[in-house]
Parts: C-alpha cells; structure tokens; sequence
C-alpha cells in the first residue's frame, strides 16, 4: 500500500523567512509519480510540480523548489522569501501507474505573518 | 472552457435523505475521481472510474455508489446520509497517460445533520 507522510501539521513564519516543507512516501512500485498542491483558503486545489521516480533533478521555479531524494524517499518544498499569498494547506501525494489515483498526505497548514 | 465543474457546491442534508454530487469535465479525460476531504487527513479516495461505464471502490467507498454512463460526467450518490459523511468532496479528473496531474473541481461542501 502507498503512504505519504507530511510530519509538519502546522508552520508559521514571518515575511521572507524561507520554509521547507516536508514530505515522506512509501511505495513498492518501481515507477511512480509524486505531486504537491496547494489548497489556499479559498478551498482549491492547485498543482504545483510533478516528478516521476526516474527523474531525480531538483527543480526551481521562481521562489519554489523541489528536492526528490528517492534514497531517502522524500521531496520536500522550499518556499524561498516567504510571502503572505503564500499562506495554504500544501499537500503532498503520490500516484501510481495503474489506476493513477493520488494518495495524499495530511497536509501542511503554512502561515506567512506580514 | 469550464475545465472541471462540481454541482451543487454546498449542501445541508439531514441523516438519511439521499442526494446525488455532478461532476462534469470537458477536458475529454479518461480517468475520474471522487475524493473526500476530512479536517486534518488529507483527501481520500471513495470511487473511481477509467472510462464511460467502468467504475471501481477507492478507499473509502462505504456509503456512497457511482456512475459513469458518459464519459464527461461522474455521478457521486448518497442514499441514506450519515453525519460521518459530513465533509468537503472533490472530483478530480486526469488523462491515461502516468506523467500528468490531475485537474480538480472546485468542491462540494457537504453537511449531514
């Protein structure tokens, strides 16, 4: 059975800081797909990266960036310069192959204080 | 282009009236999902389909029964609510292909008194 574990329920940061969230997953499958969302308190849900388990680069885009270490099964979020519009439930999920459903974690609950 | 669209998006059911969430795409997508969203657990699956008039049980699929009898349309049904299916419920929608996300509806928030 596939796991996502986000350890952090909840952070709070002040404007700036920078902010790491984490995400831990568990699989037996060879080939898989990992994702983050974002969900602000408007209630959608954003895509914000995918990665499959073959490509293993590090990615950035803008203040984000990603981090996938398959040795340690993490791929964990860094938010660069915190923003307020930065304050979200992020959630990590993971998906498989076949019937590409998503298994979520619990989330992390950001808050950015101005 | 609506992408995926969920009616009703709130509803007040009381304990044991029956009731029946839309979820609609035009994105041509093959696969469709209901999740369900719980403070504090993330979403969980409840059902699935792959394609017009294939369905499958998720995780948590007790309580609910589904259709797909065309291939834009997922129906989630209640027949007799309960309290414990008080929550936020989301469709999501994605294409066969493994390396692509999958796009949501904008959720219906569901209460069971």
């Amino acid at each position: 059975a596939q796991k996502v574990t986000q350890a952090q329920t909840e952070i709070s940061v002040v404007e700036k800081e920078d902010v790491t969230l984490d995400c831990v997953y568990e699989t037996r499958d060879t080939t898989y797909y990992l994702f983050w969302y974002k969900q602000p308190p408007s209630g959608e849900l954003v895509f914000l990266i995918r990665r499959n388990s073959f490509d293993e680069q590090n990615e950035i885009s803008g203040r984000y960036s990603w981090n996938f270490q398959k040795s340690t099964s993490s791929f964990n979020f860094t938010i660069t310069a915190s923003q307020v519009v930065d304050s979200a439930v992020y959630f990590c999920a993971l998906s498989d192959t076949g019937r590409r459903a998503l298994t979520f974690g619990s989330g992390t609950r950001l808050q950015v204080q101005p | 282009n609506a992408g995926v669209t969920q009616t009703p998006k709130f509803r007040v059911l009381k304990t044991g009236q029956s009731m029946t969430l839309l979820c609609a795409q035009d994105m041509n997508h093959e696969y469709m999902y209901w999740y369900r969203q719980d403070p504090g657990m993330g979403l969980r699956l409840i059902h699935y389909s792959v394609g017009e008039g294939t369905t499958a049980k998720g995780e948590v699929p007790d309580g609910y029964n589904v259709s797909r009898l065309k291939k834009q349309n997922f129906l989630l049904g209640l027949e007799s609510a309960a309290p414990s299916q008080t929550s936020v419920y989301f469709c999501a929608t994605t294409v066969a292909e493994p390396n692509t996300e999958a796009f949501f509806g904008q959720g219906t928030r569901l209460t069971v008194v």
